[in-house]
C-alpha cells in the first residue's frame, strides 16, 4: 500500500492565481481531511469528508473548495490564491471518524509546501 | 481560536532521560490525540485516549488525561536520540468533526 499520497510536494503560486491540491489514498477509508500547518502552530481542519459526495467545513474554510467524487481522492481547491495561504498542506484519511470515541487512527500524506507571492 | 496549548514549546534532554511534555485544550472531547512529526514529514499517530479514561500506556508512551482540568500529558520514557521530533496533541471535539492540534513541542535527544 502507498498509503496517502500527495502531489505535488512543492509549489510556488502568483496572487490570484488558482491551483488543485491532489491527494489519494489506498486503504478504501471513508473519512479524509485537509489540515493547514503554519510556523509555530499546530494543524488547522480546513475540510473534510466522511464519504464519497459528502464535505463539510472544518475550522478554515475560508479560500478552499473541496469535492469527494470517489473513496480515493479528496483533491483541495484555491480558487484565487493569497499570500495567507501560504502554508504547508496536509491531507489524512481513517477508517472511521475520531468522534465519538471512535479510535481510528489518522494516516497523513507528506504534504505539499505552497508559497504564494 | 480553539487551538490548544503545548507546554514547554522546546525541550532539550539526554538520552536515556525521560521526556513530559503537557497539552491544555478548551473544548469539551471525545477523545485526545498525540501525534509525532519528524522535521519536514507528515504527522505520525502515536496514541489515543478516550475522554472517560484517565490513563493510557504504549511501550515507552504514557498518556494522562484529566477533563476537569482540560489538560493531558505525554511521557516518554528511556528517550533515544530517534525520538528527536515535534509532538503535538489534538483534541477530537464532542459532536463534530473538529480536531484542534496543539502549538507542538520540540523535542530533542542529545546522544
Amino acid at each position: 500500500n502507498a498509503g496517502v499520497t500527495q502531489t505535488p510536494k512543492f509549489q510556488v503560486l502568483k496572487t490570484g492565481q488558482s491551483m488543485t491540491l491532489q491527494c489519494a489514498q489506498d486503504m478504501n477509508h471513508e473519512y479524509m481531511s485537509w489540515y493547514r500547518q503554519d510556523p509555530g502552530m499546530g494543524l488547522r481542519l480546513i475540510h473534510y469528508s466522511v464519504g464519497a459526495g459528502i464535505t463539510d467545513q472544518g475550522e478554515v474554510p475560508n479560500g478552499y473548495n473541496v469535492s469527494r467524487s470517489t473513496t480515493e481522492d479528496f483533491p483541495l481547491r484555491l480558487l484565487s490564491a493569497a499570500p495567507s495561504q501560504t502554508s504547508v498542506y496536509f491531507c489524512a484519511s481513517s477508517r472511521g471518524s475520531w468522534r465519538q470515541g471512535a479510535s481510528d487512527t489518522q494516516y497523513f500524506g507528506p504534504g505539499t509546501r505552497l508559497t504564494v507571492l | 481560536s480553539q487551538q490548544g496549548e503545548e507546554d514547554p514549546q522546546a525541550l532539550s534532554i539526554q538520552e536515556g532521560e525521560n521526556a513530559t511534555m503537557n497539552c491544555s485544550y478548551k473544548t469539551s472531547i471525545n477523545n485526545l490525540q498525540w501525534y509525532r512529526q519528524n522535521s519536514g514529514r507528515g504527522l505520525v499517530h502515536l496514541i489515543l485516549i478516550r475522554s472517560n479514561e484517565r490513563e493510557k500506556h504504549s511501550g515507552r508512551l504514557r498518556v494522562t488525561l484529566d477533563t476537569s482540568k482540560k489538560s493531558s500529558s505525554l511521557l516518554i520514557t528511556a528517550s533515544r536520540a530517534a525520538d528527536t521530533a515535534s509532538y503535538f496533541c489534538a483534541a477530537a471535539q464532542t459532536g463534530a468533526n473538529n480536531l484542534f492540534f496543539g502549538t507542538g513541542t520540540r523535542l530533542t535527544v542529545i546522544p
